[in-house]
């Protein structure tokens, strides 16, 4: 099994609906995740960062943390065909190595 | 925010030639530098972890031999391919941290080798 499972897609929605990408994962020891975006043929940028349990809002986007499920999941409002890009999510072990997820493909359809 | 540049974002090569990349953090000191490699339609895996001035330290099955990274200061470490073969061409960042604990990503060089 791997540490962390992320469905890769393709995911596509309409212009202007609520997106919802989620990974799961198997390690608890460390528990702080991270979601990227990546552009086609371009590095993964860091969009949000979370520490434990909760939601973590940051304008359109929210993070959200599930411990109990061991469940991760990040949410676009208004989405944008501009959002269109994989979305990686990461857990950090207590090495400060990233455990990546393969990337979900999120199409949004004007 | 910070800024890590990866250059060349391109490059094609002959089979057998040795081609390196660099990776700058512009506006902090990077303590600790990661090299990835990301085959199409697949996640990154991390081939190498450096810290300024110590030897890298490879993930299983990467060659150090063939990839070569250099670390010799807090804002620049590189990453050689040594005599390249096809099976070398993929798309490889680095990534910078630096005092705290987010990572920086270049944006990437792909390279081809013929």
């Amino acid at each position: 099994q791997k540490e962390v499972e992320q469905d890769p897609g393709p995911l596509s929605v309409p212009e202007g609906a609520i997106v919802s990408l989620n990974c799961t994962y198997s390690n608890s020891a460390f528990q702080y995740f991270m979601w990227y975006r990546q552009y086609s043929r371009k590095g993964p940028e860091l969009l949000m960062y979370t520490y434990s349990s909760g939601n973590k809002e940051d304008g359109r986007f929210t993070a959200q943390v599930d411990k109990s499920s061991k469940y991760i999941s990040l949410f676009i409002r208004d989405s944008q065909p501009s959002d269109s890009a994989t979305y990686l999510c990461a857990r950090m072990d207590s090495n400060y190595q990233l455990i990546w997820g393969a990337g979900t493909k999120l199409i949004i359809k004007p | 925010g910070a800024v890590v540049s990866q250059h060349p974002s391109w490059v094609i090569c002959k089979s057998g030639t040795s081609v390196k990349i660099e990776c700058r953090s512009l506006d902090f000191q990077a303590t600790t530098m990661f090299w990835y490699r990301q085959f199409p339609k697949q996640s990154l895996m991390l081939m190498a972890t450096s810290n300024e001035g110590s030897k890298a330290t490879y993930e299983q099955g990467v060659e150090k031999d063939k990839f070569l990274i250099n670390h010799a200061s807090l804002t620049l470490s590189t990453l050689t391919v040594t005599s390249a073969h096809p099976e070398d061409s993929s798309f490889y960042i680095c990534s910078a941290q630096g005092s705290g604990e987010k990572l920086f990503f270049g944006s990437g060089t792909q390279l081809s080798v013929l």
